[in-house]
């Protein structure tokens, strides 16, 4: 079946790199995205990785795919207070299917 | 407006009620999806058309829930019976296409309290 998970919460200092995990079960997915949600705002699209890579980097965004695993990781480089967000990893067949979403709180 | 839009924001409904949710797309976008997000939780797929028709509805979770995109543009959700446990944020979002290549753009929801 289908089931993306990830740990529930990050705290971070400002300035320093956050890592947020996910992890999948369907094999099949083509494409494994990052969102992003802020209070009162509709979901974000912050990145995207296709499966045949190993890692995409964009500006202060990096994701790492380890498809044997089924692992996916997004880091953030000098996280910001703006960065504090609610984070979901999705993977797509057909339709998303998101994870439970980590909510990083960035501090000063 | 440019992005999805979704009406209305608010809704607040006593149990039993019959609820409308409506979601207008980004205009040329053949896909729609419909998610429905509990506090806490990440969005849960519920049902998503391409076109007109419902491609994948296996997300429903009942038959108080009904979609229907009569001219492949605007949809709505539909509940019937209301339940408390059907409070939640309701989530539409639209795509150029279905599929693993389309990126969704979602609305910010229409947050449904069911008393």
């Amino acid at each position: 079946g289908e089931d993306v998970e990830q740990s529930l919460f990050l705290s971070v200092r400002e300035g320093d790199s956050s890592v947020i995990n996910c992890t999948y079960t369907d094999s099949s997915s083509t494409y494994l995205y990052w969102y992003k949600q802020e209070p009162g705002a509709g979901l974000q699209l912050l990145t995207y990785i296709f499966s045949n890579m190993d890692m995409k980097q964009d500006q202060r965004l990096t994701v790492l795919l380890n498809k044997k695993d089924k692992h996916l990781s997004l880091r953030i480089a000098d996280t910001q207070t703006g960065d504090s967000a609610i984070y979901f990893c999705a993977e797509n067949t057909d339709k998303l299917i998101f994870g439970t979403g980590t909510r990083l709180q960035v501090f000063p | 407006g440019a992005g999805v839009s979704q009406t209305p924001s608010n809704k607040v409904t006593e149990k039993g009620k019959y609820v409308e949710l409506r979601c207008d797309p980004i205009s040329g976008h053949t896909a729609l999806y419909w998610y429905r997000q509990s506090l806490g939780q990440g969005p849960e797929f519920l049902i998503y058309f391409q076109g007109t028709g419902a491609a994948d509805d296996s997300g429903l979770p009942n038959d108080r829930f009904f979609a229907v995109r009569p001219e492949g543009s605007v949809s709505t959700l539909k509940i019937q019976r209301t339940e408390r446990g059907d409070s939640a944020v309701y989530l539409c979002a639209s795509s150029l296409t279905s599929g693993a290549t389309g990126e969704l753009f979602f609305g910010e929801g229409s947050r449904l309290t069911v008393l």
